[in-house]
This record gives structure tokens, C-alpha cells and sequence, in this order.
């Protein structure tokens, strides 16, 4: 089982490119979601989805899009990025609590720099 | 104010002993979820434990445990008989309301721990 697959593991951008961060699950989850971890931090959410075609924002959206096309696969994109968005990206998926604990099953993480 | 505070930045134990780890929260929901996660120098997140808000006794997951002490607030994580593959870093989560929502969780800060010989 693939569970969270997330591409591409490491990332140099210059400031002002764009790029998409890939995000897809093989456990049939209804809800995915994306955070960034920074140094001292801990991890902040970015933006969720809690179906195809839904999406909504968390605690630090600013800079980033999303679109959730079908149930397996939920894209990051980073439209114009800026050094502030150097972090490790965290893709995650779950199911609602109704059908367990609902925890965050993640992704391996994705290493973003930005020069 | 920090939903979820987590005090210790590293915590230093010895193998074979247990180590408890410290987590409050701060929420007016009372219908609420609180995990711990793990995460290894390889960088992957582990989901160790979970508890619910109305769960009337303390999780367990094999050497883990969950001391909920609602009225204080607090959910804290004990490791019991440590082992050298226990370092690693460790996150207290909080997710506010139990169903529905998106799953959507707060994170600590992490408490760094680090199993001596």
C-alpha cells in the first residue's frame, strides 16, 4: 500500500517561479489536507479539502493554490515563490471521525527551497 | 493565546525508563480530539495516540499512554520502558469539533527527545 504520495521529495526554486507539488493517496480518503513545518513551529495548515471539487483555506494560505479534481489527488501549487515558503511541505489525508479516530495519515514530506 | 503548548523544546531519558511528555491545550469546544505524532530524524509523521474529549478512560497503545486531565487541560504522553529508536521529535495535536470539519489539526511545537544508553 502506496497510502500518501508525495512528489518531488526535495525542490530549488528561485524567487517568482511557480511549481506544483503533488499529492496523492490510494486509501479512498474524503478529506486531504496541506501543512508546512518550520523550524520551532510545528506544523501549520495551508489549505484542505474535504472532497472533489472542495477546498478551503487554513491558517497560513497566502501564496499558495489548490484544487481538489478527484478524491485521489490534491496539487499544491506556489503561484510566485517567495524565500518565506522555504519549508518542508506535509501532504496528509483522512477519513471523518464517524469512521475512526480521524487522524492524519502523511505524506513523506517535500523539501522546498527558494532562493 | 497557543492552542496547543508544548513546554519542553528536549527532553533527555534513560533506555528503560519512562519519560513523560507534556502537552496543554486551550479550546472552548467541548467536543474535541487530541493526537500525538512522532516524527524521526528520517522526517516521516507517525500517528501514536489519540483521545477524545468525551472518552472516559486514558488511551493506551502498547508502550504509550495518554494521561488526559480535562479539567487542567492538559494531555500529556507517556513512554513507558524507552528504547533508543523512541528519539525523535513528538507532537501534541488538538482537532476542535469530532466530526466533519476536514479533519483540521493544531500542532504544538514539538518536544525534542532524545533515549540515552
Amino acid at each position: 500500500n502506496a497510502g500518501v504520495t508525495q512528489t518531488p521529495k526535495f525542490q530549488v526554486l528561485k524567487t517568482g517561479q511557480s511549481m506544483t507539488l503533488q499529492c496523492a493517496q490510494d486509501m479512498n480518503h474524503e478529506y486531504m489536507s496541506w501543512y508546512r513545518q518550520d523550524p520551532g513551529m510545528g506544523l501549520r495548515l495551508i489549505h484542505y479539502s474535504v472532497g472533489a471539487g472542495i477546498t478551503d483555506q487554513g491558517e497560513v494560505p497566502n501564496g499558495y493554490n489548490v484544487s481538489r479534481s478527484t478524491t485521489e489527488d490534491f496539487p499544491l501549487r506556489l503561484l510566485s515563490a517567495a524565500p518565506s515558503q522555504t519549508s518542508v511541505y506535509f501532504c496528509a489525508s483522512s477519513q471523518p471521525r464517524t469512521s475512526g479516530t480521524g487522524e492524519l495519515f502523511f505524506g513523506e514530506g517535500s523539501r522546498l527551497t527558494v532562493l | 493565546a497557543q492552542k496547543i503548548t508544548q513546554t519542553q523544546p528536549g527532553m533527555f531519558v534513560q533506555e528503560k525508563e519512562a519519560v513523560t511528555l507534556d502537552c496543554t491545550y486551550d479550546t472552548s469546544d467541548p467536543s474535541y480530539g487530541l493526537f500525538w505524532y512522532k516524527q524521526p530524524s528520517s522526517g516521516e509523521m507517525i500517528f501514536l495516540i489519540y483521545q477524545g474529549s468525551y472518552d472516559q478512560q486514558n488511551a493506551t497503545e502498547g508502550r504509550y499512554s495518554l494521561n488526559f486531565q480535562k479539567a487542567r487541560k492538559s494531555a500529556n504522553l507517556v513512554i513507558s520502558a524507552s528504547q533508543l529508536g523512541d528519539s525523535a521529535m513528538y507532537f501534541c495535536a488538538m482537532r476542535e469539533g469530532l466530526t466533519g470539519g476536514g479533519n483540521k489539526l493544531t500542532f504544538g511545537t514539538g518536544t525534542q527527545l532524545k533515549v540515552e544508553l
